[in-house]
Parts: C-alpha cells; structure tokens; sequence
C-alpha cells in the first residue's frame, strides 16, 4: 500500500453505536489531519496531530474523539452521533504543520440512521 | 478568518469546450493555492499548487492563475473531455498560529462535460 488508506470506505450506524474510522499514511509524514466534507459545504478541518500530540481541535463535538497511536495511524472514534453527522471524513498527511504539502486519502462516507 | 468562494457552483459544457473555473479568497495573506479533484465519494486529488510568489502553474491542459493581491485564482481546462467531469475544489494554505498552516477549502465547482 502506498500513500494515505483508509477504512473503512462506508459505514452505516445507529445513533447509539460506536465506531471507529482508520486511516494509515505510508509516507513518512510526521503530522495527520482528520476533515468533515458535508453535503453542499466545504471541507472542515477538524483534528490535527503533530508527532502524535493532537495541535488542533476545530471546537469538534465530543461525540467525535480522535486518537493518534503513532505518526503513520489516526483513529476516529465514534460515539452517540446525530443523522447530520452524515459526510465523508477525509484523512490526510503532511511532513510537518508548517508549509508542507497534504496529501489525501479516499475517506470514509459515514451514514448515521 | 479566511473564506474562499468559487463560481459557478456548477458548469455543464460540451466536449471539446475551454473553460474557466474561478476561486476567490477574502485574506490576501496566503502561503500557496492549491487546485484539487474530486471524484464523486472519493478523495482529492491535487492538480495544481501555486506558490504565493508564482503567478501560474501549467499541467498538461490545465493551467492554473494567482493574482495574490487581489485574491484571485483561476484554473483554466483546454479542450474538455468526459473524463474531467468531477468537482475542483480550490483551497488556500495560510498560516494559522503555533507555527502552524491551515488549508481552507472553497464549496467547489461541479464540472459536466457532455460528449
């Protein structure tokens, strides 16, 4: 696998599951970032970790919670989610927070019923 | 706080057309402009990235504008085909505090190119 995976590629849930969305960077990158792409908005910057220590949190629900074991995985966890949760998360990496290019996975298209 | 907007919302032009995408972004204080594509429920792909200090960048029939002080950029496609149909999503790279630099994302500009 090369570049920036994620899984899985769709998800249904129940308001009252819990979940957990991965993704894994092949490249080498130090920092890992975690968007929301809703319907008919732009894409949100929602997490972003930096060696492993999470830098920033775009005031993100709480029933979204981010975790960063190393520098190559980001987890999402998902817990109690509301239907307008709904989108596409969107995984990416870069080398370091500072002026460096991200690079993208294909991202998980999240249904909550 | 940055905002980006991108005209039109959508286009639907007939193969072998030209065509012009705009993007435009409110804070002139940039680092880079980066063009991306976006197939429908996939991920992005980067096709363009202006460096503040550029004024274009080409790729094959794409070809990419900045005019930094006045917070345009433009991407223009020669000769459409079928398979550029997708969203182009136009994104500016700013720095945003703590050392660190934020992407911020236009809505995005649906592209139809009808054989």
């Amino acid at each position: 696998e090369t570049g920036v995976t994620q899984t899985p590629r769709h998800l249904v849930m129940g308001m009252t599951n819990k979940k957990s969305l991965k993704c894994e960077q092949h490249l080498g990158h130090n920092a890992m970032y975690w968007y929301k792409q809703s319907a008919k908005k732009p894409l949100e910057l929602m997490f972003v970790y930096n060696f492993k220590e999470q830098t920033e949190n775009n005031s993100v629900p709480s029933r979204f919670s981010p975790e960063c074991p190393n520098s190559s995985h980001l987890f999402l966890h998902l817990h109690t989610l509301q239907p307008e949760d709904s989108a596409l998360y969107l995984c990416a990496s870069s080398q370091g927070t500072g002026v460096n290019e991200q690079f993208f996975g294909p991202g998980t298209r999240l249904t909550v019923l | 706080k940055q905002e980006v907007t991108q005209i039109p919302a959508a286009l639907s032009v007939p193969e072998g057309e030209n065509l012009v995408l705009n993007c435009s972004f409110t804070d002139s204080a940039i680092y880079n402009l980066q063009w991306f594509r976006q197939d429908p429920g996939k991920g992005l792909t980067s096709l363009l990235l202006i460096q503040s200090s550029q004024r274009e960048q080409t790729s094959g029939r794409l070809n990419a504008s900045l005019d930094k002080s006045s917070g345009r950029s433009t991407l223009y496609i020669a000769a459409s085909q079928p398979g550029d149909s997708a969203t182009y999503l136009c994104a500016v790279f700013a720095y945003s505090g703590a050392g660190s630099y934020q992407l911020t994302f236009g809505k995005g500009t649906k592209l139809s190119v009808i054989p």
